[in-house]
This record gives C-alpha cells, sequence and structure tokens, in this order.
C-alpha cells in the first residue's frame, strides 16, 4: 500500500506569511505524528495525535504552530507569521495504534522561510 | 543531554567492510529503533529492537541492545556504497504515557566509498 505522504514537497515564504504543510498517513494508522528537522541534527518532536485529538502537543515551539486532523486521516500543520528560524524540515510519521509500533516516516516538507 | 545520543558522528570506510555505530540513551525506554536517511528528506525504518530483547537481525543489519549500560549499536555487515546515509536510533521513553514520541539522536553519517 501507499505510504505516508506530505505535499507540498518544497515550500518558501516569506516572513510573517501564514503557512500549511499537509501529511496523509498511511490508511488504517490511527497515531499520527510531526517531527521537525533542522540541518545537520535529528528530528524532534511536535505533536502526536490518537485519532481526532491531540494527545500530545507538548513539542509544538509556541502558540504560532498550530495542528488539526479533523477526520483522524490527513493532518495539516499550520505556521502563522513565520520567522526565518522557522526553516527546517517537517516530517510526518504515522503508526498504526500508537504506544511501541512502529512509526513510518513520509518524505517531509522543506520549509523555507526568507 | 539528548536522549538518543549517536557516536561516532561520522564514519567512512570501504565498501565490504562492516559498520558500527552506537547509541547511547539516559531514560527507561519502550523500545528503540533505528532509521536511516539519505539527503535530509524522509526516514527509513530499518529496525525495532523492544526492551526486553537484546539483539536482533534483518539481512545484513545487527541490532543490540543493552539497558543496563542504556546503549544500542547498530552494525552493517559487508557495506555497500548504497549503505551511504545518516543513520539514527530513536527512543520512545517509559514515561510517555500518551503515545511514543520518539527522541532522535544527531544521527551518524555513515560514507561507504567504492
Amino acid at each position: 500500500g501507499a505510504g505516508v505522504s506530505q505535499t507540498p514537497s518544497n515550500k518558501v515564504t516569506e516572513k510573517g506569511k501564514y503557512v500549511e504543510l499537509r501529511c496523509d498517513p498511511i490508511s488504517g494508522h490511527t497515531a499520527l505524528y510531526w517531527y521537525r528537522q533542522s540541518l545537520g541534527q535529528g528530528p524532534e518532536f511536535l505533536i502526536y495525535f490518537q485519532g481526532t485529538g491531540a494527545a500530545d502537543d507538548s513539542g509544538l515551539p509556541n502558540d504560532r504552530f498550530f495542528a488539526v486532523r479533523p477526520e483522524g486521516s490527513v493532518s495539516t500543520l499550520k505556521i502563522q507569521r513565520t520567522e526565518r528560524g522557522d526553516s527546517a524540515v517537517y516530517l510526518c510519521a504515522s503508526s498504526l495504534v500508537g504506544n511501541t509500533d512502529t512509526q513510518y516516516f513520509g518524505p517531509g516538507t522543506r520549509l523555507t522561510v526568507l | 543531554s539528548q536522549q538518543g545520543e549517536e557516536d561516532p558522528q561520522a564514519l567512512s570506510i570501504q565498501e565490504g567492510e562492516n559498520a558500527t555505530m552506537n547509541c547511547s540513551y539516559k531514560t527507561s525506554i519502550n523500545n528503540l529503533q533505528w532509521y536511516r536517511q539519505n539527503s535530509g528528506r524522509g526516514l527509513v525504518h530499518l529496525i525495532l529492537i523492544r526492551s526486553n530483547e537484546r539483539e536482533k537481525h534483518s539481512g545484513r543489519l545487527r541490532v543490540t541492545l543493552d539497558t543496563s549500560k542504556k546503549s544500542s549499536s547498530l552494525l552493517i555487515t559487508a557495506s555497500r556504497a548504497a549503505d551511504t546515509a545518516s543513520y539514527f536510533c530513536a527512543t520512545d521513553a517509559v514515561e510517555e504515557t500518551s503515545g511514543s514520541r520518539l527522541t532522535f539522536g544527531e544521527g551518524t553519517q555513515l560514507t561507504v566509498n567504492p
């Protein structure tokens, strides 16, 4: 079956703009995760969804970041008033249930804030 | 310090040689996973080892886990140029009751020279 997909693959925006990043998890996976990866670093956790609800959003850096998963499948990560420091690769992962399951990652969205 | 720290940071070997990467972590874990990443994009899941397992094999990969030392190693045997990539270990902490947010190290950049 299809893996995790993310769109767009690249996004260039200007400082202060609003962006939305989309993630399509593997069909049937109830758990969905967002991570952010800066150059030369490992991914850092942002938020975890179990079904439609955000079970853990403790990794979101500030209130400019928000994510939704209204129907328990596709998720959108939203960043308001983007800053140059938001530039990174945003990775989405899904797992069948959560809690110790293997997480399968998408190809990521490379966000560049000018 | 960060959970899931790999060493070495960079490793360069000749094709056919074995490559060993190490990972240390700090808290009690449910499982430890190894991922591979090419060109800073999506992560490919390699292997998951649970806290009650000591060794696991998958093809040319061998992973060990020593929970008493809070460390793991990834061995790639008979390396190929195509194994060139960054390798990350990721852990999920026992304390994380709301799902398995993964904590990644900074990775080992492996270069296999033809």
